[in-house]
């Protein structure tokens, strides 16, 4: 059971656009969500998180929507740079205690391409 | 700040054999520690929860006698995979909560690539 999808498991942009990862969930329980890039043969290096209480979180290049009630979650980049092409993974948690606590469900991924 | 270092960066190992892997947390304490497991085009997907003084938590499916799960102290957790076999080759990643911090947020290491011949 895929409880974080991320559909698209490539994308192709231009140097100096916009780069838009998408991600959907499907357990009620998440109410926490994280983007993570990765290069091959690396961990994962932490970019921007949302809470579900905020919709937007802005840093920099990079923003993260949050739309509870279509339980999808977008990552923005803009402009765009060919050192963002990697792996963009989204995740997600669920601060509820228990064995769960704390935990990140991860989606399958999405190869980044920024040609210049 | 937030840095996780593992070691070894890679390993080559024989059947039989058993390979430690060590994860620290260079610039903080870290209370909990997590072990990752990726195999080539796929997603990151949990182990085992390691919590400082206590027993690991393992997910559904991995055999906690094999893979040996220790957080001795607030900077160090290790596993240990026992008896490899070549399907145990993959890339290992570590990560770690720092408890100050507000998120949820997990940092990596680098991870260890495992080849089991």
């Amino acid at each position: 059971d895929q409880q974080v999808k991320q559909n698209s498991p490539s994308l192709s942009v231009q140097e100096g656009r916009i780069s838009i990862l998408n991600c959907d969930y499907t357990n009620s329980m998440f109410d926490y969500f994280l983007w993570y890039k990765k290069y091959p043969a690396e961990g994962p290096t932490f970019l921007i998180s949302i809470s579900s209480i905020k919709d937007k979180n802005e840093d920099g290049r990079f923003t993260v929507f949050l739309n509870k009630s279509a339980k999808h979650l977008s990552l923005h980049i803009v402009p765009s740079q060919p050192g963002d092409s990697a792996v963009y993974f989204c995740a997600a948690s669920a601060r509820a205690g228990g064995t769960s606590y704390g935990k990140l469900t991860f989606g399958q991924g999405t190869i980044l391409t920024v040609h210049p | 700040g937030a840095v996780v270092s593992q070691h070894p960066s890679r390993v080559i190992c024989k059947s039989g054999t058993s390979v430690k892997i060590e994860c620290r947390s260079l610039d903080f304490q870290a209370t909990t520690m997590f072990w990752y497991r990726q195999f080539p085009k796929q997603s990151l997907m949990l182990m085992a929860t390691s919590n400082e003084g206590s027993k690991a938590t393992y997910e559904q499916g991995v055999e906690k006698d094999k893979f040996l799960i220790n957080h001795a102290s607030l900077t160090l957790s290790t596993l240990t995979v026992t008896s490899a076999h070549p399907e145990d080759s993959s890339f290992y990643i570590c990560s770690a909560r720092d408890p100050i911090r507000v998120g949820y947020e997990q940092y990596f290491g680098p991870g260890t690539r495992l080849t089991v011949t």
